[in-house]
């Protein structure tokens, strides 16, 4: 079956740590997003790719990095700058044809502090 | 800033029964806006969307309901089930090019379906 498929569920940051999120698609989408979303609240962009080797910061990026050098992987970096990184992050895809389609999600990392 | 928002942030359905649930946007440039039900630790899955040029669409169970003129969108449930219960939001599109770049997403409704 097509998705989106986001390792691990859980994961767990030690102070001065810098974490990977993974996030791959075999749905042959173009553009890529990365969430965060906080308990009872909405969703907030962090990074989006619209093409490979491309990428654009979103509302929150501060504290982040992203990569996407396939177009199946747009992997987050959680890094040491972020001091505030608890929180449900999320990948989502769309097909970024030029017509408004939906994106569509995977089921999330969750990210808590050690 | 654009912003979503929504009415209720909680909402108790008798099972059966019909619900809905709104959402205001305040960019009155946004053209297509999409519902999404996430259950409780997973992503948010995909329920129906609208396009601006649109008022009504309907899909299986569901239809949306879009009224630009005073920025209001709202999803109708018919017959809730059991596994209608989840947290409901609403996304409106801020992308300036190709239409889907740029989701902004309102805090979200919890429907509760009462058996």
């Amino acid at each position: 079956d097509g998705g989106i498929t986001q390792s691990p569920k859980y994961l767990f940051r030690k102070e001065g740590q810098n974490v990977t999120l993974s996030c791959e698609q075999n749905l042959n989408h173009d553009a890529m997003y990365w969430y965060r979303q906080d308990p009872g609240q909405g969703l907030r962009l962090i990074y989006y790719s619209q093409i490979v080797n491309d990428f654009q910061k979103g509302d929150i990026a501060e504290g982040y990095s992203v990569s996407r050098e396939k177009k199946e992987s747009f992997p987050l970096t959680v890094t040491s700058a972020q001091k505030n990184p608890t929180a449900f992050y999320l990948c989502a895809s769309t097909s970024g044809t030029g017509a408004n389609q939906p994106q569509h999600f995977g089921d999330g990392t969750r990210l808590s502090i050690l | 800033g654009e912003s979503v928002g929504l009415h209720l942030p909680t909402l108790s359905v008798q099972e059966g029964d019909n619900s809905i649930i709104n959402c205001a946007y305040s960019n009155s440039a946004s053209d297509y806006f999409i519902w999404y039900k996430q259950e409780s630790g997973k992503g948010p899955q995909f329920i129906i969307d609208i396009r601006s040029n649109m008022d009504k669409r309907q899909g299986q169970r569901v239809t949306v309901l879009l009224n630009k003129t005073v920025k209001h969108l709202s999803l109708q449930i018919a017959a809730t089930q059991p596994g209608d219960s989840a947290v409901y939001f609403c996304a409106e599109n801020t992308g300036p090019n190709f239409g889907n770049e740029k989701l902004t997403f309102g805090t979200g409704t919890r429907l509760t379906i009462i058996p």
